[in-house]
């Protein structure tokens, strides 16, 4: 099975401030044929169904603004939210759908100073 | 507008089991993967399985394997999943999940199980 490690597992940040998270993969995620990267980010607000945030490492979901971007290949992989708002208190999920079983990060849990 | 409706919290005791429902609705299931995801109280997410309801073949994550069992109803556009033999550390949130090209792009609202007696 895919390891997939995220860290930090917590981080505090100020509203405002920019954030990076990262997301490591025990394998590479890119397949070579389309040149894509089968990663995923996911983010959790509390008591709140997963909301898809970033497919193929780098796109965004509909709807997602734009202060988050994802980026990296291979193996190594980030999270970057700029000008973090309240709002985005969550726990934020990487996840592999390269090879089955699919496998997700632990997590990352970003709060708000 | 696609949306995955899942039935409602469930209380099962050891030893028996349950089945949980996950109707789609904008999108035929045909052209899908449908999976499986639970989330054990304040932990992370965990792949179950997934099916291809075109043809019902499934995968499951190893540990799952004599768990839990993936069908679907294409007439409904509903996926299912019954867990067995349930044990106290089943209690979990369960999720349901669709795949198009790859990632896990809509998830359904996600279903409390509790193993009690």
């Amino acid at each position: 099975d895919i390891a997939i490690t995220q860290s930090p597992s917590s981080v505090a940040v100020s509203v405002g401030e920019t954030v990076t998270l990262s997301c490591k993969s025990s394998q590479s995620l890119l397949y070579s044929e389309n040149n894509k990267d089968y990663l995923g980010w996911y983010q959790q607000k509390p008591g709140q169904t997963p909301k898809p945030l970033i497919y193929w490492a780098t796109n965004r979901h509909t709807g997602v603004p734009d202060r988050f971007t994802g980026s990296g290949s291979g193996t190594d992989f980030t999270l970057i939210i700029s000008s973090v708002q309240a709002e985005d208190l969550a726990d934020y999920y990487c996840e592999q759908y390269f090879v089955y079983p699919l496998t997700f990060g632990s997590g990352t849990k970003l709060e708000i100073k | 507008e696609v949306q995955l409706q899942q039935s409602g919290a469930e209380l099962g005791k050891p030893g028996t089991s349950v089945k949980l429902s996950c109707k789609v609705s904008g999108y035929n299931i045909r052209n899908t993967y449908m999976h499986w995801v639970n989330q054990r109280p304040g932990k992370g997410l965990e792949w179950i399985g997934r099916i291809d309801p075109a043809n019902g073949n499934t995968i499951y994550a190893e540990k799952f394997k004599s768990k839990a069992t993936l069908t679907a109803d294409t007439s409904s556009n509903t996926a299912y999943m019954q867990l067995s033999q349930l044990k106290s550390d089943d209690t979990a949130i369960y999720f349901c999940a669709m795949s198009r090209e790859g990632p896990l792009d809509y998830w359904g609202q996600g279903v409390m199980v509790t193993v009690s007696s």
